[in-house]
């Protein structure tokens, strides 16, 4: 089956724009979650969703936001970015029953210049 | 509240053996391990619930001690296909999924 499906795969914005990152989940996922991956702080937890619910968040500005569609398709946004924003943009979904990890997107790669 | 991996890394000759350790100042209801080589997604290895349960598949295998909230992961005989890094996940019990990953243990494996 189709695995994570992230897009775009790369990304060049300038510094104060805004930009919206797309995942599509495995069929049948219905939690999707998002990371950030930087060299110097690893995979960083964004938030969690379920059945267009946030259920988690980890400890990001408000300027990231997420959301998630009733087809399980998730997206996240960034408003006013920052230079610091430039990251690998992780999205997995895992399912809920069962003991099963995560399946990871290839990631969309973030350059704020 | 990020679990703690050590080494930081390690380099192995293919045959050798390594251990990867994690651990958690929090009551841990599983431990993930993922392998992610440069430039690709991390994948998935395996899952450990609470109960101290050990797991394993081909020349992998972890175990988790629930008392001391610390994961394991041993790879045997290593290969050149095991080169990467490797992190482990810690989630504790909350509603949803909410997995906390370790800063990666990058393993090199040569000829």
């Amino acid at each position: 089956k189709a695995g994570v499906t992230q897009t775009p795969r790369y990304l060049i914005k300038t510094r104060g724009q805004q930009v919206t990152l797309s995942c599509s989940p495995i069929s049948g996922h219905r939690s999707v979650s998002w990371y950030q991956q930087t060299p110097g702080q690893g995979l960083q937890f964004l938030f969690e969703y379920f059945s267009e619910t946030q259920r988690n968040k980890g400890n990001f500005p408000g300027r990231f936001s997420g959301r998630q569609f009733s087809n399980s398709r998730s997206e996240m946004n960034v408003s006013t970015l920052e230079l610091g924003d430039s990251a690998l943009y992780l999205c997995a979904s895992r399912a809920t029953t069962g003991n099963y990890g995560y399946t990871f997107g290839s990631g969309t790669r973030l350059t704020v210049v | 509240q990020q679990p703690v991996q050590s080494p930081q890394a390690v380099i192995l000759r293919e045959g050798e053996d390594a251990v990867i350790n994690c651990s958690s100042s929090k009551a841990l209801y599983s431990v993930h391990w993922y392998r992610q080589k440069h430039g690709e997604a991390p994948i998935f290895l395996m899952i450990l619930l609470k109960g101290g349960e050990q797991k394993g598949h081909d020349k992998i295998s972890a175990s988790f001690n629930e008392k001391k909230q610390q994961s394991s992961l041993y790879l045997t005989a290593s290969q050149l296909s095991y080169s990467g890094t490797y992190f482990c996940g810690t989630e504790i019990a909350t509603g949803g999924f909410k997995t906390i990953f370790g800063a990666g243990t990058r393993l090199f494996v040569k000829a």
